[in-house]
Formats: C-alpha cells, sequence, structure tokens
C-alpha cells in the first residue's frame, strides 16, 4: 500500500532559525496535504497541493510538491515559538477515493 | 460553525472491556474518518465513510473494531474485546468534498483510550 515517509522525526531550532521538513510517497500523489498539530491538540489543516511543481506561499511558510508529485517540503522562514508542534503531510490518491495516508511527522522545537 | 464533536475525550478500561466512541461530523459533510494516532505517530487510517456507506476500512482490525454511520451523519466506532496496543487517541474527522477528491479534513479534539 501506499506509504509516506517524513523527515526529519525531530528538529529543534533557535527562534529566528529557518525549519524544513521532507515528505516522500512510495506512489505518485493526486495531491498532498499538510497539517499542524499543537501539544495536546488535534491536527490543523495548513494547505493542500495538486499542481506538480507546484509552491505555495502562507506568510513565513513556503509549500512545494515535487515534479514527479511523489515528494514535498514545508520551510518556515524565521521561526517564531509559536512555529513549536509536529508538521504533518498526508499524501492523498491512488485507488481508495479520498483516502489520505499520514506520515509520521516533524516535531519542531523552537528554544527563545 | 460548530466543529467535529467527539465524545468521551478520555477513557481508561481494562484490557478484554470494550468501550464506544461517538462522533458527530460538521453539518453537511458527507465524508466521515476515523483514524487512531498512537503516541509519536502520525494517524492512522481506519475507516472512512461517504454518507453512510463505507469507502475503506482496509486497515480497520475487524475482529475487535466495528463502526457505523447510521443515516449518514454521527458515527460510532467500538472496540471489543481491547487490547493493550489499542491505547491511542482516536480522532474522528470531516470533510465537505464527496467522492474521487480529497478535500480538507477537519479533526475533533479526539477520544484518548487507555488500555490496562
Amino acid at each position: 500500500g501506499q506509504q509516506v515517509m517524513q523527515i526529519p522525526q525531530y528538529q529543534h531550532v533557535q527562534e529566528g532559525e529557518d525549519f524544513t521538513t521532507y515528505c516522500n510517497s512510495s506512489t505518485t500523489l493526486s495531491n498532498i496535504q499538510w497539517y499542524k498539530q499543537r501539544p495536546g491538540g488535534h491536527p490543523v489543516f495548513l494547505i493542500q497541493l495538486v499542481k506538480s511543481g507546484e509552491v505555495k506561499k502562507q506568510k513565513r511558510l513556503t509549500f512545494q510538491f515535487g515534479e514527479a508529485k511523489k515528494n514535498s517540503s514545508l520551510h518556515i522562514t524565521a521561526t517564531q515559538t509559536t512555529d513549536v508542534g509536529t508538521y504533518f503531510c498526508a499524501g492523498g490518491g491512488g485507488t481508495s477515493y479520498g483516502k489520505l495516508t499520514f506520515g509520521q511527522g516533524t516535531i519542531l522545537t523552537v528554544h527563545p | 460553525e460548530a466543529g467535529v464533536a467527539q465524545s468521551p475525550r478520555y477513557k481508561i478500561i481494562e484490557k478484554r472491556q470494550s468501550v464506544a466512541f461517538w462522533c458527530n461530523p460538521i453539518s453537511g459533510h458527507a465524508t466521515l474518518y476515523w483514524y487512531q494516532q498512537i503516541l509519536g505517530q502520525g494517524p492512522k487510517l481506519l475507516i472512512q465513510f461517504q454518507n453512510n456507506g463505507v469507502v475503506d476500512d482496509s486497515q480497520l482490525p475487524k475482529d475487535r473494531f466495528s463502526a457505523e454511520r447510521l443515516k449518514g451523519v454521527d458515527s460510532t466506532l467500538k472496540i471489543q474485546p481491547a487490547k493493550l496496543e489499542d491505547s491511542a487517541v482516536y480522532l474522528c474527522a470531516s470533510s465537505s468534498t464527496p467522492g474521487l477528491a480529497t478535500g480538507e479534513l477537519f479533526f475533533g479534539e479526539g477520544s484518548r483510550l487507555t488500555v490496562l
């Protein structure tokens, strides 16, 4: 079945440093979504990418979808303490309509 | 707009006992998902409903887990009998995007299960 891998598992940064997490799928995706989960909270939708090579920005966050639609990345510029949490990618597509397969997440810690 | 409601928020049971979780999705959302999130891992899909029909239950341990969505609105997830490895947060999510497309998932707060 479809597998989605994320690296790194953990990332510790000083406030103001940049952060990047990478997502790779074993199969070609129809779309990819990114979610943020604060400690003790539930996943909250950030963005969806659909097109090959697509790049989207949300303030300090930049999301990319690979040309082959098998990988994606999330980059945060100048991290803030409010960025703390776990970032998940979730790949859609394959034979299961509307099914999203989540990666294991990257836990981001920001030191002030 | 009210979000996805789940109950109970917390449940502690002993192994071999049974437990049920309830989910009320956002009004009008046709697609409902149950995910299992073990500590330190990403959510794992257990079952997906489209209205009151099952779209995907390939990862649902059917010997002990069951789920239903009567009338295409509320849903219940049951575990009987529970095992230690079932300790996890059970997340319900809903989406307004029907059919073949994958849309934004709105998650509830989750039900945290501890099996002793």
